[in-house]
């Protein structure tokens, strides 16, 4: 199985930071991560696809970069609604696995 | 509204099954791929199967840990699928998520998720 490693596991920021999280894979995907979005007590929601395609709707300070095995998500200028847990997931390989998240939370 | 709505979750015995339901709204669920996703009490998500889309036959894909115990069916006429779950296990415990994904295999659109709750 392909091994999706995120960092760090918790980072604390203000509103107006620049934020990066990474991804990791333990054998290459390509490009075939895609980055979900999860607040307490709510289903993820889907940010990005195919690395940097942003959803419809996902406001344009996220983005997404990468390829191979090393990812990032990016959000330019954090906003009050951003604090929340960003999961990525590979979709290359089966089993399709995630990261095992990482947590923005207020500084 | 576009949506997916999951149901059937509760509290079930060690050994015992379960069968969750999925049911779409505002589109045709079997023209999708479809996915489960579970996510334990404070833990992250976990891929459990597939269920391809009425083009490709309905063919599926199970992880692992679940593969032999979990089985995923459709129903066309209620837009719905199914997952039934024999033989849980006490770490079967989680939220369990329906996801319509993509065909190159994305989540793109989650269900709100259901319990699934397995004690004596």
């Amino acid at each position: 199985d392909i091994q999706m490693t995120q960092s760090p596991s918790t980072l604390s920021a203000s509103v107006g930071d620049r934020v990066t999280v990474t991804c990791r894979a333990s054998q290459s995907i390509g490009n075939w991560l895609a980055w979900h979005q999860q607040k307490p007590g709510k289903a993820p929601k889907l940010l990005i696809y195919k690395t940097s395609i942003l959803e419809s709707g996902v406001p344009s300070r996220f983005s997404g970069s990468g390829s191979g095995t090393d990812f990032t998500l990016t959000i330019s200028s954090l906003q009050p609604d951003d604090f929340a847990t960003y999961f990525c997931q590979q979709y290359s390989t089966y089993p399709l696995t995630f990261g095992g998240g990482a947590k923005v939370e207020i500084k | 509204e576009v949506q997916l709505v999951e149901s059937g979750g509760g509290l079930v015995q060690p050994g015992g099954s379960l069968r969750l339901s999925c049911a779409a709204s505002g589109f045709t669920l079997s023209d999708y791929y479809v996915d489960w996703v579970r996510q334990a009490p404070g833990r992250g998500l976990e891929w459990l199967g597939r269920s391809r889309n009425k083009a490709n036959s309905y063919t599926t894909e199970y992880a692992a840990s679940v593969k032999g115990r979990f089985t995923v069916s459709r129903d066309d006429s209620k837009n719905s699928l199914y997952l039934q779950m024999n033989s849980l296990k006490i770490e079967d415990t989680a939220v369990f998520y329906c996801t319509r994904s993509d065909s190159s295999g994305y989540s793109a659109l989650w269900g709100q998720g259901t319990l699934v709750t397995v004690s004596s």
